[in-house]
């Protein structure tokens, strides 16, 4: 099952405004990921946030993580059309055996 | 070359065909995975292969067969499907099996669209 979900399910903003989205789990993890997916194509890994961090950059990309709400967010600033995709996160429990991805947020970004 | 290839781009098939998917990469990663995607869905892990030895089966039904010849190559046969199998077929790679190294990272191919009438 996943345990992922995330919100908004679906986003839709104007090139250059940030876009937020939000994910929630339900156990205790090692480590939490986001990843891109553009429509019908494989999932590209944008960042990782280990469980003992609370704020990772990247480029345009921020990532906050609240182990003791379980949940992180992924902020994309100076939104571009070509960020239009679905953006999922990904949890690795602490077993280690698996990823676990969220419900994914469909983002639009309209020129 | 960081990159995962699969083929074919897509794959129609009938009940009774009997046909394979293909997964190839070239980073020296050492675990090789099969996801299934539904449309608007996340990805469902199927099969994991660590050192080309597979060691999770998600329960999949046994008219999917996983096979690592190489360390570099991953197939996926298939036979007798139903159309409820119709999906996204995506294979990734990571440097480590999990519980190792960089395990967590893991880089996809494009993945094959199948449709099973």
């Amino acid at each position: 099952s996943q345990q992922g979900e995330e919100d908004p399910q679906a986003l839709s903003i104007q090139e250059g405004e940030n876009a937020t989205m939000n994910c929630s789990y339900k156990t205790s993890i090692n480590n939490l990921q986001w990843y891109r997916q553009n429509s019908g194509r494989g999932l590209v890994h944008l960042i990782l946030i280990r469980s003992n961090e609370r704020e990772k950059h990247s480029g345009r990309l921020r990532v906050t993580l609240d182990t003791s709400k379980k949940s992180s967010s992924l902020l994309i600033t100076a939104s571009r059309a070509a960020d239009t995709a679905s953006y999922f996160c990904a949890t690795e429990e602490t077993s280690g055996s698996r990823l676990t991805f969220g419900e994914g947020t469909q983002l639009t970004v309209n020129p | 070359d960081t990159e995962v290839t699969q083929t074919p781009k897509h794959l129609v098939m009938g009940m009774t065909n009997k046909k394979s998917l293909k997964c190839e990469q070239h980073m020296g990663h050492r675990a090789m995975y099969w996801y299934k995607q539904k449309a608007k869905k996340p990805p469902e892990l199927m099969f994991v292969y660590s050192y080309e030895k597979l060691s999770i089966n998600e329960s999949v039904p046994s008219r999917f067969s996983p096979e690592c010849p190489n360390s570099s190559l991953l197939n996926l046969h298939l036979h007798a499907l139903q159309p409820e199998d119709s999906a996204l077929y995506l294979c990734a790679s990571s440097q480590e099996p999990p519980g190792g190294l960089n395990w967590e990272t893991q880089y996809f191919g494009p993945g094959t669209r199948l449709l099973v009438l």
